[in-house]
């Protein structure tokens, strides 16, 4: 089962410019992480932001957790055309068990 | 350090065969947990091994299992395959302890079953 919805479903941007991606989560958590798919490929860990922080940077990424809204944000500034790929989120149930949403699709044109 | 390998990288079987993907670790890891991703229903969780149990299992059915072994190696089993258990299936490692947990996935296994 999925956790939640990313919102939007697809992107497409001009390179430079900013992308911004919403996740909705259902249930408490600890922490919160987003991750990275090159067509259809592995996915690459980006950031984790715990759920006593609100705001997050690493790099070009801007990841923010709002709790009481079950909702986080990640921002890629002055995007590139490698930066295309699907985007998740994901939070951690018993174990290492991972809920993923559904994620965003983001195309960067140069 | 080597990342999380998995084998084969794809797979054509038939409706009703059995398959078995291999997937090995980041040295020193030892939780394994394995996803299969489809179009329709995302990415979902099969089951979490760790130090050679099975920690967590997804909702699937029986046909699909898996194991672990001692160097943390893990396997993952299909049986009687159905056309709709055509899709990437992903492993991916973690130290497990401490928290948070971060886990690396590998490049997944494409299973195409005709």
């Amino acid at each position: 089962s999925q956790q939640g919805e990313e919102d939007p479903q697809a992107l497409s941007i001009q390179e430079g410019e900013n992308a911004t991606m919403n996740c909705s989560y259902k249930t408490s958590i600890n922490n919160l992480q987003w991750y990275r798919q090159n067509s259809g490929r592995g996915l690459v860990h980006l950031i984790l932001i715990r759920s006593n922080e609100r705001e997050k940077h690493s790099g070009r990424l801007r990841v923010t957790l709002d709790t009481s809204k079950k909702s986080s944000s990640l921002l890629i500034t002055a995007s590139r055309a490698a930066d295309t790929a699907s985007y998740f989120c994901a939070t951690k149930e018993y174990g290492n068990k991972l809920v993923f949403g559904a994620g965003t699709i983001l195309r960067v044109k140069s | 350090k080597a990342g999380v390998t998995q084998t084969p990288r794809y797979l054509i079987k038939t409706r009703g065969q059995q398959v078995t993907l291999s997937c090995s670790p980041i040295s020193g890891h030892r939780s394994v947990s394995w996803y299969q991703q489809t179009p329709g229903q995302g990415l979902q969780f099969l089951f979490e091994y760790f130090s050679e149990t099975q920690r967590n299992k997804g909702n699937f059915p029986g046909r699909f299992s898996g194991r672990q072994f001692s160097n943390s190696r893990s396997e993952m089993n299909v049986s009687t395959l159905e056309l709709g258990d055509s899709a990437l299936y992903l492993c991916a490692s973690s130290l497990a302890v401490p928290p948070p947990y971060e886990q690396y996935f590998g490049p997944g296994t494409r299973l195409t079953v005709t």
